[in-house]
């Protein structure tokens, strides 16, 4: 079965602090990689895809890596903020037929003023 | 460049009653997705669509679940005779590329808060 693990659950840090997000997937047969961030009673906003070719991608403060080979995705958050406070998802995307997204069940994070 | 939309936002409903949950894409884009997600979890796939067509519709609970896709751009999520257990959000998503080729990135709705008393 195709399933999709985030650790830690909660994460609290201090304002200016780098931190690192984890995903795992049990099935290295990825198409690509997503990384979503969800603020309370909101929807998903899309922050990074990585395709299975990459190693990873950067946006701003923001920078995501795939390895396939031990099943890991890594969310680096550089000079954390007030802001950057929301659950974050990772979703792996197998294509197929579909293209459906398996979730995990999130990191919460907060960063302290 | 509006995103994707989702109406009601919240919806209240006592058990047993029928709902529509509406979904409307982001324009042409090919490909819609609905999820249902129980509070503290992740999102799960219902099921999807290629323009007018349902390709996949695995992850619909049970047959009181039914969705369409008639003109191949506005969704609608019908669940009959709601039960408690039904109690979720459940966001829509649509993407602009089909399978063959390419990124295939997800764009999510607000999603429509359903509370079936």
């Amino acid at each position: 079965k195709q399933e999709v693990t985030q650790i830690p659950a909660a994460l609290s840090v201090p304002e200016g602090e780098n931190l690192v997000l984890n995903c795992s997937f049990t099935d290295s047969a990825i198409y690509n990689l997503q990384w979503f961030r969800q603020d309370p009673g909101k929807g998903l906003t899309s922050l990074l895809l990585i395709q299975s070719s990459q190693r990873e991608q950067t946006s701003g403060r923001l920078n995501a890596s795939l390895d396939k080979s031990s099943g890991r995705s890594t969310l680096y958050i550089a000079a954390s903020q007030p802001g950057d406070s929301a659950t974050y998802l990772c979703a792996s995307n197998y294509g197929g037929a579909t293209n459906k997204l398996i979730f995990g069940t999130g990191t919460l994070l907060a960063v302290q003023p | 460049g509006a995103g994707v939309s989702q109406s009601p936002r919240y919806k209240v409903a006592k058990r047993g009653q029928d709902v529509a949950l509406r979904c409307d894409p982001i324009s042409g884009h090919v490909s819609l997705f609905w999820y249902q997600q129980a509070l503290g979890q992740g999102p799960e796939f219902l099921t999807y669509f290629q323009n007018e067509a349902q390709l996949d519709k695995s992850g619909l609970p049970s047959d009181r679940f039914f969705a369409e896709r008639p003109e191949g751009s506005v969704s609608t999520l019908k669940i009959q005779r709601t039960q408690q257990e039904d109690s979720a959000v459940y966001l829509c998503a649509s993407s602009s590329k089909k399978l063959a080729g390419g990124p295939n990135e997800q764009f999510f709705g607000p999603g429509t808060r359903l509370t079936v008393l």
